[in-house]
């Protein structure tokens, strides 16, 4: 099957460390996008990629590190120097054109304890 | 600045219909998406508009005005299974995507 894929569903980590989130698609997509979504609030951009090796800052990325080695790939490190890091995480993926579909993965929820 | 403005929160009775607006100011334009979204969920695609007019799929039916910055989201004989978020997002000039806050759909029997 085709789509996207994040793991863990739920995560748990003690306050101060670093954490990171995967993501992997297998649709061929170019660009690929994180997301951060808090309770009742709408999504926020955090990073983005459109081609390998390359990666740009969204509206929050304070606090948070990607990298882009491989197309499928995609993974979100979350430091300790974000302040407010507990929050539902998106990943997503598109091709270029406009009218280009937005897929999402099912979300990984973090729990900074 | 680039802006999508959706209600927060519609009320809607089973059976009946609702419609949700968004309105949008961006650099460019390049296409509008409806997205459905469930609590604790991921977002899942509804629609597409780039010209203007109305896309009709099953019970849901979507509507663009270019030169107004408007669409909005039309849905019928309403079912318990509707609630749910519904996120505009709007393609800009660089083919990026720009999200609305969402509209909270709630259904009462």
């Amino acid at each position: 099957d085709g789509g996207i894929t994040q793991s863990p569903k739920y995560l748990f980590r003690k306050e101060g460390q670093n954490v990171t989130l995967s993501c992997e698609q297998n649709l061929n997509h170019d660009a690929m996008y994180w997301y951060r979504q808090d309770p009742g609030q709408g999504l926020r951009l955090i990073y983005y990629s459109q081609i390998v090796n390359d990666f740009q800052k969204g509206d929050i990325a304070e606090g948070y590190s990607v990298s882009r080695e491989k197309k499928e790939s995609f993974p979100l490190t979350v430091t300790s120097a974000q302040k407010n890091p507990t929050a539902f995480y998106l990943c997503a993926s598109r091709g270029l054109a406009g009218a280009d579909t937005q897929y999402f993965g099912p979300g990984t929820r973090l729990t900074v304890l | 600045g680039q802006n999508i403005d959706q209600p927060t929160e519609m009320t809607a009775t089973e059976g009946a219909i609702v419609q949700i607006n968004c309105t949008y100011q961006t650099s460019g334009f390049n296409g509008l998406f409806w997205y459905q979204q469930h609590a604790g969920e991921a977002p899942t695609f509804l629609s597409y508009n780039v010209l203007d007019g109305l896309e009709e799929k099953g019970r849901f039916s979507s509507f663009l005005s270019r030169s107004k910055g408007y669409s909005y989201l039309l849905l019928k004989e309403l079912q318990m299974k509707d609630s749910a978020s519904y996120l505009c997002a709007v393609t800009d000039s660089n083919y990026q995507l720009i999200w609305g806050a969402g509209t909270k759909l709630i259904i009462k029997p």
